[in-house]
């Protein structure tokens, strides 16, 4: 069975303060590993995609990474308006189904 | 484009009241999804279509029916709701990146409470 466990499950940092959010995953053979942006009481935003090892995307203060066990989110001088929960998630190779972590919660004080 | 659509934003039912949840999407995308998403437990697939005609259960399907005779609408229908079944839904519609994986759109959500 698929296994994704993120931590923190909470996070608080001072605007400009660095830091990186942790996605731990257990999967028979990784198609994609997503992460997702979703604000209160909205739908999660698609951020990336990552399909293999090695591989890092960026966009903006965000840069993903992946390893054969886990993805690390890095935010890199963050602002207030970074806040919001993130959220990680693993698709297979055999299967279409996602399946997601429990997310972080990031707050950025200004 | 609209993007993913979902109506209503919020609903109140009382147990045993049936209902349908509306989800449209214009972006011609193969696959749609719905999710349920509660306090402690993430987002939880329900059902899910990888085209026109075909559906398949998700992790927590009991209690929900899917259709999909069209591939710009999925609706989701409660048969008999139960408080369990108060929720945050969530419907979701993706394309696939030949040979990788797939990258999926989420919809603004239907709040659900059951009294």
């Amino acid at each position: 069975e698929d296994q994704v466990t993120q931590s923190p499950e909470a996070l608080r940092l001072q605007e400009g303060e660095s830091s990186s959010l942790n996605c731990s995953y257990t999967v028979s053979g990784l198609r994609g590993l997503f992460w997702y942006r979703q604000d209160p009481g909205k739908g999660p935003e698609f951020l990336f995609t990552l399909y293999s090892a090695g591989e890092e995307k960026e966009k903006e203060r965000l840069k993903a990474t992946l390893t054969k066990k886990e993805s690390f989110l890095h935010i890199t001088a963050p602002k207030p308006e970074d806040s919001a929960t993130y959220l990680c998630a693993v698709q297979e190779k055999a299967g279409n189904m996602l399946t997601f972590g429990g997310g972080t919660r990031l707050m950025v004080k200004p | 484009n609209a993007g993913v659509t979902q109506t209503p934003k919020f609903q109140v039912l009382k147990t045993g009241q049936s209902m349908t949840l509306q989800c449209a999407q214009d972006m011609n995308h193969e696959y749609m999804s719905w999710y349920r998403q509660d306090p402690g437990m993430g987002l939880r697939l329900i059902h899910y279509s990888v085209g026109a005609g075909i559906t398949d259960q998700g992790e927590v399907p009991n209690g929900y029916n899917v259709s999909r005779s069209t591939t710009e609408d999925f609706p989701l229908r409660l048969l008999s709701a139960a408080p369990s079944q108060t929720s945050v839904y969530f419907c979701a519609s993706s394309y696939s990146v030949p040979g990788q994986g797939y990258e999926q759109y989420f919809g603004p959500g239907t709040r659900l409470t059951v009294t």
